[in-house]
C-alpha cells in the first residue's frame, strides 16, 4: 500500500458525460500527479500540482483539467467523454524536495460506452 | 519514435534464474531513472531508482544505468513466481515521469 488513495475503482459512463476521479496524496507530500494508462499509449503524464497550484503539463486533453484543494487532495475531470477516454487512471504523489520519487494510487478504471 | 524504448515480452523464465529488463532512451535530459513493478490492474510500485551511471543493488533487484549509451536495466536474482508482473521503466526531467511501454515478465515454478 503507497499511501495513495482513489475514489472511486471503477467508473461507468457514458459517451458525452462529466466525471469526477478524486484523490488523496501520501500524509506530507504536497506534489500530486495525474497519469493516465491505456493500451495502446502505455502511462501518460496528463498534469502535476504541488501545494494548489499547477507546476507541469503533459498531454492533457482541452476537455480534461484538474485542481488541487487546500487540503491537498485532487480531483480531476473529465468531460464530453469519448470512447477513447476509456483508461485507468492514476494520481502519483511525491515528497516535496523529491518529485522523482512518485508513489502511485491504486487507479480509476473508467470505461465510456 | 517514442523517448523511451522497452521491449514488451512477454519474457518467460523458470523459478529461480537471473533476468535482465532493459530500456533504452533518447532524451539527454532525463536525470533520474527508476523501475517500477506493475501486478495486474494495480498501480505501479516504485522498485528503485538511480541518479548517475553505475549499479545501485536492492536485495535480489540490481539497477544499472549507461548514461553514455542511453541504456538502463534491471537485474533480478533468483527469481520468484511472485516476481511475475510488468516492469516499468520510467525517467524523470521537468517534474514528469516518461514510461516506457512495460515488459511483461512471467516466472514459471
Amino acid at each position: 500500500d503507497s499511501g495513495v488513495t482513489q475514489t472511486p475503482k471503477h467508473l461507468i459512463t457514458a459517451t458525452g458525460q462529466r466525471v469526477t476521479l478524486r484523490c488523496s496524496p501520501r500524509s506530507g507530500d504536497l506534489s500530486v500527479y495525474w497519469y493516465q494508462q491505456s493500451l495502446d499509449q502505455g502511462l501518460q503524464f496528463l498534469i502535476q500540482y504541488y501545494n494548489g497550484e499547477e507546476r507541469a503539463k503533459g498531454n492533457i486533453l482541452e476537455r480534461f483539467s484538474a485542481q488541487q484543494f487546500p487540503d491537498l487532495h485532487s480531483e480531476l475531470n473529465l468531460s464530453s467523454l469519448e470512447l477513447g477516454d476509456s483508461a485507468l487512471y492514476f494520481c502519483a504523489s511525491s515528497p516535496w524536495d523529491r518529485s522523482y520519487e512518485q508513489y502511485f494510487g491504486p487507479g480509476t478504471r473508467l470505461t465510456v460506452t | 519514435q517514442k523517448e523511451v524504448e522497452q521491449d514488451p515480452g512477454p519474457l518467460s523464465v523458470p523459478e529461480g534464474a537471473i533476468v535482465s529488463l532493459n530500456c533504452t532512451y533518447s532524451n539527454s535530459a532525463f536525470q533520474y531513472f527508476m523501475w517500477y513493478r506493475q501486478y495486474s490492474r494495480k498501480g505501479p510500485e516504485l522498485l528503485m531508482y538511480t541518479y548517475s551511471s553505475g549499479n545501485k543493488e536492492d536485495g535480489r533487484f540490481t539497477a544499472q544505468v549507461d548514461k553514455s549509451s542511453k541504456y538502463i536495466s534491471l537485474f533480478i536474482r533468483d527469481s520468484q513466481p511472485s516476481d511475475s508482473a510488468t516492469y516499468l521503466c520510467a525517467m524523470y526531467a521537468g517534474n514528469m515521469l516518461t514510461f516506457g511501454g512495460g515488459t511483461r515478465l512471467m516466472v514459471k515454478p
